[in-house]
C-alpha cells in the first residue's frame, strides 16, 4: 500500500466552481501535513501546511482527519491559475512522503 | 525565500554517458539535502538524503553505484547518474534544508532525457 494515495482526477470544473478532493495517508505516525501545488515541469511549490483544526489560506481551506487519515483541499471560486496538479505531502520523521497528485484543470 | 538552483535544467544525452546534477544553495547553508526523481503523472520518490561531509543514505532500490551524490560543501550537492540509459529519463529535483525542521525548498528541477 502506497504511503500517501490520492485521486489523480483530473477535476475539470469551470471558472467561479468550488473543487475539493482528498487525501489518505497509511502510516499514523505521521507528524505533519501539506498541500504543494506542481505546475508541468516545475517544481513543487508550498500552497499551505495543514492544521489539526483545519486551516483557511484565502480561497484555500485545508483540513485534517487524523481519525480516519485523510487530509483534504477545497478551493472556492476556482481560477483559470489555480489549474496544477495539486500534490499532498506527508512528514514522518523528517522524511516527505508525497502523493502522485490530483490535476485540477479550470475553465473558462 | 531561500534560492536554490539547479544546474542543467534541462539535459539530453545519448544511452551510456554519465550526466552530473548541480544543486545549490545559493543565501543559505543546507545541512541536509534530499534528491528525488518524479516520472510522469508519478509522484516524487526519495531517492537518497545527504548530509554535508558524510556519505549519503540511498533508498531502497536505489543503485549507489550508478547514483552518486557527493555533499560536498553547506551550499553544494551534485548527483551524477552514471552510464545513463533511456529509463533514467526522468525529472530529477533536489531539496534542500536549513536546520530548522520545517525549513524546505526544493530546486527547479532537472529534466533529463536519454536517448
Amino acid at each position: 500500500r502506497k504511503e500517501v494515495e490520492q485521486d489523480p482526477g483530473p477535476f475539470n470544473v469551470p471558472e467561479g466552481a468550488t473543487v475539493a478532493f482528498n487525501c489518505t495517508y497509511s502510516n499514523s505516525a505521521s507528524q505533519s501535513f501539506f498541500w504543494y501545488r506542481q505546475d508541468c515541469r516545475k517544481e513543487p511549490k508550498l500552497l499551505m501546511s495543514v492544521y489539526s483544526s483545519g486551516n483557511e489560506d484565502g480561497r484555500f481551506t485545508a483540513q485534517l482527519n487524523r481519525a480516519s487519515q485523510y487530509i483534504s483541499l477545497l478551493i472556492r471560486d476556482s481560477k483559470l491559475s489555480d489549474s496544477a496538479t495539486y500534490l499532498c505531502v506527508v512528514n514522518i520523521m523528517g522524511k516527505l512522503s508525497f502523493g502522485a497528485g490530483t490535476t485540477v484543470t479550470v475553465r473558462a | 525565500g531561500a534560492v536554490v538552483s539547479q544546474h542543467p535544467s534541462w539535459v539530453i544525452c545519448k544511452s551510456g554517458t554519465s550526466v552530473k546534477i548541480e544543486c545549490r544553495s545559493l543565501d543559505f547553508q543546507a545541512t541536509t539535502m534530499f534528491w528525488y526523481r518524479q516520472f510522469p503523472k508519478q509522484s516524487l520518490m526519495l531517492m537518497a538524503t545527504s548530509n554535508e561531509g558524510s556519505k549519503a543514505t540511498y533508498e531502497q532500490g536505489v543503485e549507489k553505484d550508478k547514483f552518486l551524490i557527493n555533499h560536498a560543501s553547506l551550499t553544494l550537492s551534485t548527483l551524477t547518474v552514471t552510464s545513463a540509459h533511456p529509463e533514467d529519463s526522468s525529472f530529477y529535483i533536489c531539496r534542500l534544508r536549513e536546520g530548522s525542521y520545517n525549513e524546505q525548498f526544493f530546486g527547479p528541477g532537472t529534466r533529463l532525457t536519454v536517448l
